[in-house]
């Protein structure tokens, strides 16, 4: 798993309110990325980093940022939570040299009321 | 951009059966497609890719078929078990530095 933890794995928050989550790996791998799971969509790109302080936009952006202070950790922020991103976060590693991401985290089930 | 379609959304098949699931992508300039594993959970897992300079790849009871003509691959399980119970995603990119597009996903569930 690359050493992958997600922090925290269930959050329940209402709505407009900040949330942030924490992605940490302990491999100091470069590539590091953020996904939301939803039923009928599959796993869509909210944003990625391929470096400290660098991040770029995924397909569904819009509502979140993000953050890489430090290799190790990639946290994503919604600014002011809304229902409809109530979902499961996956946070994922690309190993340098690859061509896909090869380490998942557990996920982290978010709901907002 | 990219899309991918993924078929079935739901397989149900007999364990030693085969399954198959076929996805197909809309950008020619892909070249790169994974296979994801996630079972209840847990976070997806790579269980298999093939690139565009090859047709099949095999590894133990799973393979990929890539047909870039049509634009479609394929998963086959052969000899399905139990375990294979899962929901599996195809995804597709144009290759090294660029993101993936995943499919969405089939659930496929092998009864004993």
């Amino acid at each position: 798993d690359a050493g992958i933890t997600q922090s925290p794995r269930h959050k329940v928050t209402e709505t407009g309110t900040p949330v942030t989550l924490r992605c940490h790996q302990t491999e100091n791998h470069r590539y590091m990325y953020w996904y939301r799971q939803d039923p009928g969509h599959g796993l869509r790109l909210i944003h990625y980093s391929y470096g400290v302080k660098d991040t770029d936009k995924g397909e569904v952006s819009d509502g979140y940022s993000v953050s890489r202070s430090k290799t190790e950790d990639f946290l994503l922020t919604l600014e002011s939570a809304t229902s409809s991103q109530t979902s499961v976060y996956f946070c994922a590693i690309r190993i340098q040299g690859t061509d896909t991401e090869a380490f998942f985290g557990q996920g982290t089930r978010l709901t907002v009321v | 951009g990219e899309n991918v379609e993924q078929h079935p959304s739901t397989l149900s098949v007999q364990e030693g059966d085969s399954a198959v699931i076929k996805c197909t992508y809309s950008d020619s300039a892909s070249n790169y497609f994974p296979w994801y594993k996630q079972e209840l959970g847990k976070g997806p897992q790579l269980i298999i890719d093939i690139r565009s300079n090859v047709g099949e790849k095999k590894d133990q009871r799973i393979a990929v078929t890539l047909n870039k003509t049509a634009k479609h691959f394929s998963l086959h399980i052969t000899e399905t078990q139990p375990e294979d119970s899962a929901v599996y995603f195809c995804a597709a990119s144009i290759g090294p530095g660029s993101t993936l597009t995943f499919g969405k996903g089939t659930m496929l569930l092998v009864s004993p």
